[in-house]
């Protein structure tokens, strides 16, 4: 992977909306995206990855999106929780090498 | 418990004073990496091993050193540290070829170059 523009850098949303976080790449060759959230003071951690191969992945209340064509992936949180406050990176992946966005601070208001 | 650990968490050196962090894995996991984290900036690679004795250069190598001489350990080298590697280390590692699979993050150190 090579260069990883992450977007918003902050967001704020209400307990129980959704939040979408947006990342785009230039590596036509990268086939591993996945996606890290990080809490305070504390290591980031794997919450969901999508391969290039796949359009579109769910977890519960997480989805992920990719479109191979626009080089763009996105991540989607719903109803959305206060243990959801934290910091999320998505990264993409060509072989050996990740590169990881600038990430997004998710703050959810009560 | 599976686990990567770090050593030391926290380090307060001054510039040009050789310093080691280490990184150690339980997991037998081929793949291990280095990142530094910066404010606005997320996370780096500096150095990647795919496997023993094999280490290759990620996105930031420059005034960093590597090696791998076992599976289980990675330490990061900085000859002569500079100001401008203080930062949040993180070592992390992953049973096959790292951008195919889960990372697994150390605990981090928090260097300060004075």
């Amino acid at each position: 992977g090579e260069n990883v523009e992450q977007h918003p850098s902050t967001l704020s949303v209400q307990e129980g909306d959704s939040a979408v976080i947006k990342c785009t790449y230039s590596d036509s060759a990268s086939n591993y995206f996945p996606w890290y959230k990080q809490e305070l003071g504390k290591r980031p951690q794997l919450i969901i990855d999508i391969r290039s191969n796949v359009g579109e992945k769910k977890d519960q209340r997480i989805a992920v999106t990719l479109n191979k064509t626009a080089k763009h992936f996105s991540l989607h949180i719903t109803e959305t929780q206060p243990e959801d406050s934290a910091v999320y990176f998505c990264a993409d992946s060509n072989d050996y090498k990740l590169s990881f966005g600038a990430g997004t601070t998710v703050t959810v208001r009560a | 418990e599976a686990q990567v650990t770090q050593n030391p968490r926290y380090l307060i050196t001054v510039t040009g004073k050789k310093l080691t962090v280490t990184c150690s894995q339980n997991m037998n996991h081929e793949y291990m990496s280095w990142y530094r984290q910066d404010p606005g900036l997320g996370l780096r690679q500096i150095y990647y091993s795919m496997n023993v004795e094999v280490t290759d250069k990620g996105d930031v190598p420059e005034g960093y050193k590597v090696s791998r001489k076992e599976k289980r350990n990675f330490p990061l080298i900085l000859e002569s540290p500079s100001p401008n590697q203080t930062s949040l280390y993180f070592c992390a590692s992953s049973a096959l070829a790292g951008g195919y699979n889960e990372q697994f993050f150390g605990p981090g150190t928090r260097l300060t170059v004075l």
